[in-house]
């Protein structure tokens, strides 16, 4: 049983176009969070929800607009691809608290020609 | 940022224990130390975690100085498997849950 999923594992896309990528958790968390990892393998958090809320939002371009339809699932849409949007995508979940542990799904790896 | 220090890179015979340190001296009184590993581009995995206690679970132990401000994880007898970037990792308040990465720890396990 996959705790945390992804799908797709890779996508290739041109410049320009739009693309989602979706995420699905079955460990009963309440919080779930987008990371980006760059080329430089620099993890950073992107995004987070609480309860199908925005919590977090780390300055990342309004192309990327995350979607959660219930706890379970945050899809991360992105809008007008841009070179430098290649990165590997990891979703998480967890609980919120400090002393909760989050749970990392395998990545889902974006290349924009 | 991260609120964690740790060197770019270390080796460990396969068999060996692997004691990576951490420095977190701006640590405060409730936030916890977690560490994460990265094995080749999958996504990280959660390791161990403490707040001041020594802990240890069957992947490793984590011992953390008494004034906090820095900590070790251990791997009792490393594998080639083990071979990863090592994630130390102050988990903040009220900022979501959210992991603050820095860069890591690239151990390699030769044999």
């Amino acid at each position: 049983d996959t705790a945390v999923s992804q799908t797709p594992k890779y996508l290739v896309t041109q410049m320009g176009n739009d693309k989602s990528i979706k995420c699905e958790q079955n460990l009963g968390h309440d919080t779930m969070y987008w990371y980006k990892q760059d080329s430089k393998k620099f993890l950073k958090i992107m995004f987070s929800y609480n309860n199908k809320e925005l919590i977090i939002n780390e300055t990342v371009p309004n192309r990327f607009s995350p979607k959660s339809p219930d706890k379970a699932h945050l899809n991360l849409h992105i809008n007008s691809l841009e070179l430098g949007d290649s990165a590997v995508y990891f979703c998480a979940s967890g609980l919120a608290g400090v002393a909760d542990t989050q749970y990392f799904g395998p990545g889902t790896r974006l290349t924009v020609l | 940022d991260a609120k964690t220090t740790q060197p770019p890179s270390m080796d460990c015979a396969e068999g060996r224990a692997a004691n990576l340190p951490c420095n977190h001296s701006t640590i405060s009184g409730n936030e916890y130390v977690y560490w994460y590993r990265q094995i080749h581009s999958q996504g990280p995995q959660y390791i161990i975690h403490g707040l001041k206690n020594n802990e240890t679970n069957e992947m490793a132990s984590l011992i953390i100085t008494e004034d906090r401000k820095s900590s070790t994880l251990i791997l009792p007898h490393a594998t080639l498997r083990d071979t990863a970037v090592y994630y130390c990792i102050v988990r903040v308040n009220n900022q979501g849950g959210k992991l603050i990465f820095g860069q890591g720890t690239e151990l390699s396990v030769k044999p």
